[in-house]
C-alpha cells in the first residue's frame, strides 16, 4: 500500500546484533499492527499499538508508535536466527474492520 | 479445528478456468477476511464479512471475483475466467469482530498459479 511505507525492504544482520524496522503512514493511524510471516506460512500477530507514544515489548521485540501516530518502529535486540522472516506493519485508519498492510521488511539473520 | 484452515493449499489452473478457494475460520469468529498476497508484496485487502454479509468488498479487483459466506462460518472465494495476473497466495483471516480490527488470525493461504 502506498499509504504505508516500510523500510528497509530487506535487512541482513549478524546474529546477536540489534536492528530497527520502520513503518510510516501518510495519514494518522487509529491503530498500528505488527505481524511476522515465515515463508509459505500465514501471518502471526506480534503486537498492536493505539496510543501516541505507546511502546510494547514481547520477548526481545519492542515496538513504538510516535506521538503523532504516523510512524512506528520495531526494534529487535540481540537478533537470533529464529527472528528471520518478513515483518509486516498493518494500519487501521478508521477503527473499523480493515487492516491495510505495508510491503514488508525481509529480515535475514546470519549465524 | 484450532486455527484458520484453507483449502486447497496449492491450486494450478489454466487461464480462463473457474476456481474456488475455501476458508474455515476459527470457531465462533464472526468476522472473516480475504487478502491476496503477490510475490514480494504485503497482503492486499479483498473483502470482509461480518456474519453472513459482506460488510466491505471494496478490495475485490473486478467482477470476476466473488465471495460468499452463506452460514456465517465457512467462506468460499470464487474466481471466474482466471487470468495469469490472478496468480498469488490468497490468505484468509478471522477474528471476533468486536470493536475495531483487532488481532487477525491467519490461515496458511492457498497458492493459486494460473498458467
Amino acid at each position: 500500500s502506498q499509504e504505508l511505507e516500510q523500510s528497509p525492504q530487506s535487512l541482513i544482520v549478524q546474529e546477536g546484533k540489534n536492528l530497527t524496522i520502520n513503518c510510516t503512514s501518510s495519514k494518522t493511524l487509529y491503530g498500528l499492527y505488527w505481524y511476522k510471516q515465515k515463508y509459505g506460512e500465514g501471518l502471526i500477530f506480534l503486537m498492536m499499538l493505539q496510543k501516541g507514544g505507546e511502546e510494547k515489548s514481547h520477548e526481545k521485540i519492542t515496538a513504538k508508535l510516535d506521538e503523532k501516530k504516523q510512524q512506528s518502529s520495531l526494534h529487535i535486540t540481540a537478533s537470533q536466527p529464529s527472528h528471520a522472516g518478513i515483518y509486516l506493519c498493518g494500519a487501521d485508519y478508521t477503527g473499523g474492520f480493515k487492516t491495510i498492510f505495508g510491503a514488508g521488511t525481509r529480515l535475514f539473520v546470519k549465524a | 479445528g484450532a486455527g484458520v484452515s484453507q483449502t486447497p493449499s496449492n491450486k494450478v489452473t489454466e487461464k480462463g478456468k473457474y476456481v474456488e478457494l475455501r476458508c474455515d475460520p476459527i470457531s465462533g469468529h464472526t468476522a472473516l477476511y480475504w487478502y491476496r498476497q503477490s510475490l514480494g508484496q504485503g497482503p492486499e485487502f479483498l473483502i470482509y464479512f461480518q456474519g453472513t454479509g459482506a460488510a466491505d468488498d471494496s478490495g475485490l479487483p473486478n467482477d470476476r471475483f466473488f465471495a460468499v459466506r452463506p452460514e456465517g462460518s465457512v467462506s468460499t472465494l470464487k474466481i471466474q475466467r482466471t487470468e495469469r495476473g490472478d496468480s498469488a497466495v490468497y490468505l484468509c483471516a478471522s477474528n471476533s469482530g468486536q470493536g475495531g480490527t483487532g488481532e487477525l488470525f491467519f490461515g496458511e493461504g492457498s497458492r493459486l498459479t494460473v498458467l
